[in-house]
């Protein structure tokens, strides 16, 4: 079965860093593009990161750039999001998604909980 | 970037009658060198994650009813549930993935009239 499984999330003062892991089973990790996506509960999907096959493209939204890292190690079949500097504003609920055509979402994560409160 | 709206924000349908979602992108989503349109449908119901039912604008992905469709190209599409199935009560999100930053419409929420 085609499975992917976030863990990771939690409460987090701002200013402080999280690191969210995606574990991945059932296909072969390094031959797909894999995307992070968030939601505040209640509110629309927005798009975070993204990461080529071999980790050699990576994107992310300006509203995280230069706090927010996207990594993957195919050898463990793991996609990662390091947080730092994380703002109020970045709470919500962290989707990993497995990249159709590279940039559509075919497959999720049932999403962990990231909360930025002081 | 590209900024996607979709209306209605919400619309309440009978069982077994049309449901209807437009999604409009503030720019073109059609590239020209392969004549696809780069936009797909989400469904999202609630306490789960989104599942892709759309991408090109119209090719229906593995295991999603035929019921669902969509339709439109440029700017301008549309998402289409033939008859509304009590399954079906769910927020629908259209994405472009044209550039990125990929985006994702505010969501149309489908509730049983």
């Amino acid at each position: 079965e085609v499975q992917l499984v976030e863990s990771g999330g939690g409460l987090v003062q701002p200013g402080g860093s999280l690191r969210l892991s995606c574990a991945v089973s059932g296909f072969t990790l390094s031959t797909y593009w894999m995307h992070w996506v968030r939601q505040v509960p209640g509110k629309g999907l927005v798009w975070v990161s993204r990461i080529n096959s071999d980790g050699t493209t990576i994107s992310h939204a300006d509203s995280v750039k230069g706090r927010f890292t996207i990594s993957r190690d195919n050898a463990k079949n793991t996609l990662y999001l390091q947080m730092n500097s994380l703002r109020v504003e970045d709470t919500a609920v962290y989707y990993c998604a497995r990249g159709l055509l590279m940039n559509t979402f075919d497959i999720w994560g049932q999403g962990t909980m990231v909360t930025v409160s002081s | 970037d590209i900024v996607m709206t979709q209306s209605p924000d919400s619309l309440a349908v009978s069982l077994g009658e049309r449901a209807t979602i437009n999604c409009k992108s503030s720019q073109s989503v059609l590239y020209s060198s392969n004549n696809e349109n780069y936009l797909a449908w989400y469904q999202q119901k609630p306490g789960q994650p989104p599942k892709l039912l759309i991408y090109w604008a119209s090719t229906r992905e593995s295991g999603v009813p035929d019921r669902f469709s969509g339709s439109g190209s440029g700017t301008d599409f549309t998402l289409t549930i033939s008859s509304l199935q009590a399954e079906d009560v769910a927020v629908y999100y259209c994405q472009q993935y044209y550039s990125t930053p990929l985006t994702f419409g505010p969501g149309t929420k489908v509730d049983i009239k």
